[in-house]
């Protein structure tokens, strides 16, 4: 089945420790995204990739990174400079409709709690 | 500029009776748009999307939409709400503005609906 793995679907780390989290494709699409949730909000970008090699802040990418070497993967990784990690980070990928439109389609999401 | 109100944070409903989750958005453009819902600790799944094709939409599970240009509304409706809509779900628009040679998506803040027994 085609789809979007993250892993591991829960995950706790001391404050101060930088953290990295999977997001593996295998829907040979080219975009993928990295977003964050937290309650009663929707979700906020926070990176983003067209291609390999290639990537772009989102709107709140202060404490975060990301690398794109292949096509499939797209890690997260949560630094010790960003100030409130403990949310719901969910990784989606998009394939384009049309000329004016694209689907995005997501991955279960890692809940990080950070104490 | 670009942005989504879903009209209502909760919306609680008896089984069997009607859904109505309200979406409003503002684009520069005839934009795409989706909704999403989301169960708990889990990821969005699609359930409708128009895109500049038929104005109602049908999606999976019974849910529909209709795009009204005129009202700059894109509300979600079920006819029988069952125990399983119980969820939280998300109104999205896709614009034309490109940044990097993609598109702007924008996320309501969600709706969540209880379904009671």
């Amino acid at each position: 089945d085609g789809g979007i793995t993250q892993s591991p679907k829960y995950l706790f780390r001391k404050e101060g420790q930088n953290v990295t989290l999977s997001c593996e494709q295998n829907l040979n699409h080219d975009a993928m995204y990295w977003y964050r949730q937290d309650p009663g909000q929707g979700l906020r970008l926070i990176y983003y990739s067209q291609i390999v090699n290639d990537f772009q802040k989102g709107d709140i990418a202060e404490g975060y990174s990301v690398s794109r070497e292949k096509k499939e993967s797209f890690p997260l990784t949560v630094t010790s400079a960003q100030k409130n990690p403990t949310a719901f980070y969910l990784c989606a990928s998009s394939i384009a409709l049309n000329d004016r439109a694209y689907e995005q389609y997501f991955g279960p999401g890692t809940r990080l709690t950070v104490t | 500029a670009q942005s989504v109100t879903q009209l209502d944070s909760h919306v609680s409903v008896s089984e069997g009776t009607p859904v109505l989750l309200r979406c409003n958005y503002s684009s520069s453009y005839s934009p795409s748009l989706f909704w999403y819902v989301q169960h708990p600790n889990k990821g969005l799944q699609l359930l409708l999307k128009y895109t500049s094709a038929a104005t109602l939409v049908k999606g999976i599970n019974g849910f529909e939409a209709e795009f009204k240009k005129s009202e700059t509304s894109f509300h979600l409706t079920k006819p029988s709400a069952h125990m399983s809509d119980a969820a939280e779900y998300f109104c999205v628009v896709s614009d034309l503005m490109r940044l990097g040679g993609g598109f702007k998506t924008i996320f309501g803040a969600g709706t969540r609906l209880f379904v009671k027994a």
